[in-house]
Formats: C-alpha cells, structure tokens, sequence
C-alpha cells in the first residue's frame, strides 16, 4: 500500500480482555517494528522483525505481549489479559532495511478501562 | 547499553529565531542519526537524517550537525514558524535496524 496502515485506529477494552492490534506496511518493507508511546511520552521499543523473523524482541514488557508477522508482509500484536497500564498508542513502522528511517502508521490507542 | 539522551524537554522561541536541540548516545559503533517530527495527534515524520560518515546535512530551513568524537548530534531549525511547533525525537541505530529514541522536546514558536 501507499503507506503504513493499522486497525483499529481506537480500541477500548475491559481490563482482563485479549485485544490484537494490526499492521499492514508499506510493500515491499522488509522491516517492521512496533512502538509503544504513552500520553505525553517517547517512543518505547517493543519489537522488530525482518521479514517473518523477530531478531529483537527485547521490548515486549510481559509475558502477556506476543508478536507474529506472516508473509513478510501484515504483523499482528496481541496482548493478552490486559491491564490498565496497557493503555497507549501502539505504532507501527516499516522500512526496507538497512540504514535507513522508518515510516510509521497512525497508530492504534489503546484504552483499558 | 543503548541510550540517547535529548534536550530540552520544551523549548519556546520566537517566531523567525532560531530553535537547537541536542541529542548524546551511548555507543560509539551507533551510524544512522534520524530526526522525526510529530505534531499533535499525529504519526511521527522523518525530517532529516544524518549518517556516521557526514558532518552536517542541511535541508533548506533545517539542519543537523554530528560529532562522532563527543557522541553528540543536533538539530537546528532556523527562521521559525508557527507550523514548526510540534514535538521533536532524535533517534540513533545502534549497530543494527533498530532505531532508539529521545524522550522528545516539545518546541513551541510564539508568535
């Protein structure tokens, strides 16, 4: 696609609930990551993949934060049993690697209420 | 470990001065320098870039400067205008594709 897309661009979830969160990057992109950024906050690493593979995954913050990407093409974050302090926009970015800077979705906010 | 340090934290000009912001990283082997623009409500956009091999880049209003030895690069808007408001991210690769980010410094031009 033209540009970096994510569904739904606004989740609101029961604390306790399973919510997966989508990523289609541009074509072509080998690379993908995904950021977590909290009200007012940076940009905090989650995970990455090249191609279908997670070389990094050091970000996930539990147990409860699991990642996949198919294809090589659209990824998919799922947590799971998930808590207030869940609460974030969850962007997602792609590349076609190497050096090179990132084009990032709009986002998904996330609410656990 | 990976860290980039970024300041200010807020920054107000104004309108038609000049704004700096300065980033330090961690790692000396660190090669790639992006600088991202996110305004209000919105993505975060590639501005500039710089890699390890370059100086300084300049793209009309905006520039970035590296110093290798300090481990320190910057970001340098001049002639302000209100559209640069929005918050600012430096960014450093660390040997490999994954990008680190500052904290972000939040540049408001007064009119």
């Amino acid at each position: 696609g033209a540009g970096v897309s994510q569904s739904p661009s606004n989740k609101v979830t029961e604390k306790g609930k399973d919510v997966e969160l989508r990523c289609d990057p541009i074509s072509g992109h080998t690379a993908l990551y995904w950021y977590r950024q909290s009200l007012g906050q940076g940009l905090e690493f989650l995970i990455y993949f090249q191609g279908n593979s997670a070389p990094d995954k050091s970000g996930l913050p539990s147990d409860r934060f699991s990642a996949e990407r198919t294809g090589g093409s659209v990824s998919t974050l799922t947590i799971q049993r998930t808590q207030q302090e869940d609460s974030a926009v969850y962007l997602c970015a792609s590349s076609s690697g190497g050096l090179v800077g990132y084009t990032f979705g709009s986002g998904t906010r996330l609410t656990v209420v | 470990g990976e860290n980039v340090e970024q300041h200010p934290s807020t920054l107000s000009v104004q309108e038609g001065d000049s704004a700096v912001i300065k980033c330090t990283y961690s790692d000396s082997a660190s090669n790639y320098f992006p600088w991202y623009k996110q305004e209000l409500g919105k993505r975060p956009q590639l501005i500039i870039d710089i890699r390890s091999n370059v100086g300084e880049k300049k793209d009309q209003r905006i520039a970035v400067t590296l110093n290798k030895t300090a481990k320190h690069f910057s970001l340098h808007i001049t002639e302000t205008q209100p559209e640069d408001s929005a918050v600012y991210f430096c960014a450093a690769s660390f040997g490999n594709e994954k990008l680190t980010f500052g904290t972000g410094t939040r540049l408001t031009i007064i009119p």
